[in-house]
């Protein structure tokens, strides 16, 4: 699916550093989502947006912002990395046409190690 | 908030053979509930979905069933092939616009 892509794909960073992983979709799909993925618990949401400007705190929002001036960008940032910070994250959108925030189609990830 | 939770965490079956991932869920008014796969090293992907006012749904070799009452949903994999081996994701919509995702099934087919 290339129509939404992640960047870096790899990201070492240090702790206490500023990090931002970027999303970005080519569909124009209203739903933008952020996970995170950890052994022993799944897929866990960070934050997602129903539409530009529009932004919402999902389970885990805690140490992360986000940002969505654009509808087809979503980035994330850890404003000051931590080492709990180090995971797996998928970006993912979803199309208006589906039930909002359903069928979701996800990016190919962001592996974060922070040391 | 919702609360879902996938059992086994992995599962180890001989090609041929079936295979099933159960999850329960919370919150009863939780409306569609998705499947994801994922092979090693990729993203995840759907592969089957089912509304609240369906109670079994196929699609070739997997199927879904529901069981609202009992707040739990299950996927049934039959004649296991080693292309089926990835870890499996159930998913469950209930108050927002997003979902909640159980903790995986790592499923080994063993030829």
């Amino acid at each position: 699916d290339a129509g939404i892509t992640q960047s870096p794909r790899y990201k070492i960073t240090e702790t206490g550093r500023q990090v931002t992983l970027m999303c970005h979709q080519t569909w124009s799909h209203s739903y933008m989502f952020w996970y995170r993925q950890d052994l022993g618990h799944g897929l866990r949401l960070i934050y997602y947006s129903a539409a530009a400007d529009i932004t919402d705190k999902g389970e885990v929002p805690d140490g992360y912002v986000v940002s969505r001036s654009k509808t087809e960008n979503f980035p994330l940032t850890l404003e000051s990395a931590t080492r709990s910070q180090t995971s797996v994250y998928f970006c993912a959108s979803s199309p208006p046409r589906q039930g909002a925030g359903e069928k979701l189609f996800f990016g190919s990830g962001t592996q974060l190690s922070v040391l | 908030g919702e609360n879902v939770e996938q059992h086994p965490s992995t599962l180890s079956v001989q090609e041929g053979d079936s295979a099933v991932i159960k999850c329960t869920y919370s919150d009863s008014a939780s409306n569609y509930f998705p499947w994801y796969k994922q092979e090693l090293g990729k993203r995840p992907q759907l592969i089957i979905d089912i509304r609240s006012n369906v109670g079994e749904k196929k699609d070739q070799r997997i199927a879904v069933t529901l069981n609202k009452t009992a707040k739990h949903f299950s996927l049934h994999i039959t004649e296991t092939q080693p292309e089926d081996s990835a870890v499996y994701f159930c998913a469950v919509k209930a108050a927002g616009n997003k979902l909640t995702f159980g903790g995986g099934t790592r499923v080994l087919v063993k030829p």
